[in-house]
């Protein structure tokens, strides 16, 4: 069966630092991956998406870039942390037959 | 753009009740989705539907997508504490994974034992 799985799940750190979220996803071969945000437990800001290596859609202009060096796996990244950052951020995976999205367990950001 | 309106935005009830809470589209979907979120964890899906009209149920949940293709509702029956948590309706207008999945801004559901 088919897993994802998103790592840190808790990050504290100061304005200015880099970031760096991991997410990697099995049992599935090239599939679209998506990170989205979500803050203030409310709705889901969909940031970048992937429909193979090296391809990637960016949503919105931010802070944020993201890369798939590896077919199951996708980086969501910034050279220098703003406070707007801070959020819950969540790396997700869908089938191509149905369009189903798969969510991970989330990353929790704090920039202080 | 396409928008997603999910009501009510928050419920407060009583365990044992029954919940309803329903997603209208400004546009045509052929996907409607349903998910649940716990506090601190990522959103699980509950029910797909790909079909106008089609009615599936999931254990106490049942999910209808509607004829319209616009909109869709999920119901809870006979509510438990466990229910509590954040629920979003997301629909796609292409197939498959053609389109941009849209997501609704959640019903948040508090049970009360």
């Amino acid at each position: 069966s088919q897993t994802i799985h998103q790592w840190p799940a808790t990050l504290v750190q100061p304005v200015g630092s880099p970031l760096s979220l991991e997410c990697t996803v099995e049992g599935t071969s090239n599939p679209n991956l998506y990170w989205y945000r979500q803050a203030a437990g409310r709705g889901l800001q969909l940031l970048f998406y992937s429909v193979g290596i090296g391809q990637i859609s960016s949503e919105v202009p931010q802070n944020l870039s993201a890369s798939r060096p590896q077919d199951r796996q996708f980086i969501l990244s910034s050279k220098k942390l703003l406070l707007s950052d801070s959020g819950f951020y969540l790396c997700a995976w869908s089938v191509r037959s149905t369009g189903e999205l798969f969510f991970g367990e989330g990353s929790r950001l704090t920039v202080l | 753009g396409q928008q997603l309106n999910q009501s009510p935005q928050s419920m407060f009830i009583q365990e044992g009740e029954d919940v309803s809470m329903n997603c209208t589209s400004s546009s045509i979907f052929n996907t409607w989705l349903w998910y649940k979120q716990d506090p601190g964890e990522g959103p699980v899906l509950l029910i797909a539907l790909y079909k106008a009209g089609e009615l599936t149920s999931n254990g106490r949940l049942t999910a209808q997508f509607g004829i319209t293709r616009k909109d869709s509702f999920l119901n809870i029956s006979a509510s438990i504490p466990s229910d509590v948590g954040i629920y979003f309706c997301a629909g796609r207008s292409g197939s498959g994974n053609t389109g941009k999945l849209i997501f609704g801004q959640g019903t948040t559901l508090q049970v009360k034992p």
